[in-house]
């Protein structure tokens, strides 16, 4: 079955940085492209970027550019986001989604559990 | 950006009832726009895709329709086990945006 586990959440300072990893099973990981949505706490959902399946194309939220970098390392069915410069509206918890078709966009068909950043001094 | 916005936004109803809640686009989107259940403490769901085609092995009382920039989603014969917040999102372009949500208890 499809699994997407998240890692690398913690409490850190303002400014300073945390990588997420999202481990992808149970799919053929290099057909799909991946998104980063967040959810702060008690509030809605916000995309934060999206990976294409073979990793040139990468799409960001005005909100994270410049400080968010979305990778992927299909080697190791392994999703990241580098995120450097944090600050406390970062808060939130991370969730790494599936794109059901082929392409960016289209339907989140499989999510991971989250992890939660915590940014704070 | 796309802005999409609920109605309502929270609403209690019984067992065994008919729920509505409606999502509206800041543009056309045609029918790329797609429904999600959260519970408390889990991630998002997919419920609906492309506007009104239920995702395999989700319950036929869950429906959706329309296209453009009005779409709505329906709970026909609500049951307990669907108390959670439901959110639209429009996948016409990027950035990816999400309804605001719309939290549906159980009287």
């Amino acid at each position: 079955q499809v699994q997407l586990v998240e890692s690398g959440g913690g409490v850190v300072q303002p400014g300073r940085s945390l990588r997420l990893s999202c481990a992808a099973s149970g799919f053929t990981f290099r057909n799909y492209g991946i998104h980063w949505v967040r959810q702060a706490p008690g509030k809605g959902l916000e995309w934060v970027a999206v990976i294409s399946d073979d990793g040139t194309k990468k799409y960001y939220a005005n909100s994270v550019k410049g400080r968010f970098t979305i990778s992927r390392d299909i080697s190791r069915d392994t999703l990241y986001l580098q995120m450097n410069s944090l600050r406390p509206e970062d808060t939130a918890l991370y969730y790494c989604a599936k794109v059901s078709v082929y392409g960016l966009r289209g339907s989140l068909d499989y999510w991971g559990q989250g992890a939660l950043v915590t940014v704070s001094s | 950006d796309i802005q999409m916005t609920q109605s309502p936004s929270s609403l209690s109803a019984s067992v065994r009832d008919r729920v509505t809640i409606t999502c509206q686009a800041s543009q056309d989107i045609t029918h790329y726009l797609n429904w999600y259940q959260q519970k408390p403490g889990k991630a998002p769901e997919l419920l609906i895709y492309d506007a009104s085609n239920l995702k395999t092995g989700v319950p036929s009382r869950f429906t959706g329709s329309g296209s453009g920039t009005d779409f709505t989603f329906t709970i026909t014969n609500l049951q307990p086990e669907d108390a959670a917040t439901y959110f639209c999102q429009q996948h016409d372009s990027l950035p990816l945006t999400f309804g605001p949500g719309t939290k549906v208890d159980i009287k």
